[in-house]
């Protein structure tokens, strides 16, 4: 069975940092291709970012908003993405969900329950 | 940038047929995908490719696709069907995922 663990959420002030980390199982971690998308409060989904696994070059791709600020990595001898953020804004306040990448058309079909970060001073 | 447009909401009476529209140009040549989310739940994905159903959704759940539009479809509608719908393309020339704004299914 497909697991997506995230952590890392949590209250953190305007301009500082934050790793989330989301440990996955039930699959071959090295092969997937990842994402994370968040939601704001009573908002929609707003893609952040992908990594390509490693045999397909482990590049990254990022929105718009948050592609000088946050960088995703993975370590597959963990079976674990990251999600580091920085220089955080109010606006980046969301629940950030971690999701597989499947297929031609990048359907996200694996996700996990999501971490809340808060920023806020 | 492309843009993905959803109304926001769409009402249904049990047992009726739920369409939900997904706007966006040349939408079916991105393959377009679809997510139900409910309240205070992860997304879960209903239909990918456009018209193709990962194992475990019911038969009467839907996509298609027509021109600038794409379609998630939603027969015999019950109560547990009340939920968030989005829709979802890649979009290549620019490298990016986008989601539409999500349409809030009502079950009468």
């Amino acid at each position: 069975e497909v697991q997506l663990v995230e952590s890392g959420g949590g209250l953190v002030e305007p301009g500082k940092s934050l790793t989330l980390s989301c440990a996955a199982s039930g699959f071959t971690f090295k092969n997937a291709w990842m994402s994370w998308v968040r939601q704001a409060p009573g908002k929609g989904l707003e893609w952040v970012g992908r990594i390509k696994a490693k045999s397909a070059g482990g590049t990254t791709d990022y929105a718009a908003p948050v592609r000088a600020r946050f960088a995703i990595s993975r370590d597959d001898s963990k079976d674990t993405l990251y999600l580091h953020m920085s220089s955080l804004k109010t606006d980046d306040t969301a629940v950030y969900y971690c999701t597989t990448v499947y297929g031609g058309s990048y359907c996200l079909d694996y996700w996990g329950l999501g971490t809340l970060v808060t920023v806020s001073s | 940038s492309y843009v993905l447009t959803q109304p926001p909401s769409v009402s249904v009476a049990p047992g009726k047929t739920a369409s939900i529209p997904c706007g966006g140009n040349n939408i079916g040549s991105k393959g377009v995908n679809w997510y139900q989310q409910k309240p205070d739940q992860a997304p879960v994905l209903v239909i990918y490719y456009n018209t193709d159903r990962p194992s475990g959704i019911p038969e009467r759940i839907s996509g298609s696709y027509s021109g600038n539009a794409a379609t998630l479809t939603i027969s015999r509608v019950e109560a547990g069907d009340e939920a968030d719908y989005y829709c979802q393309v890649w979009d290549s020339s620019t490298n990016h995922l986008i989601f539409g704004g999500g349409t809030k299914l009502t079950v009468l």
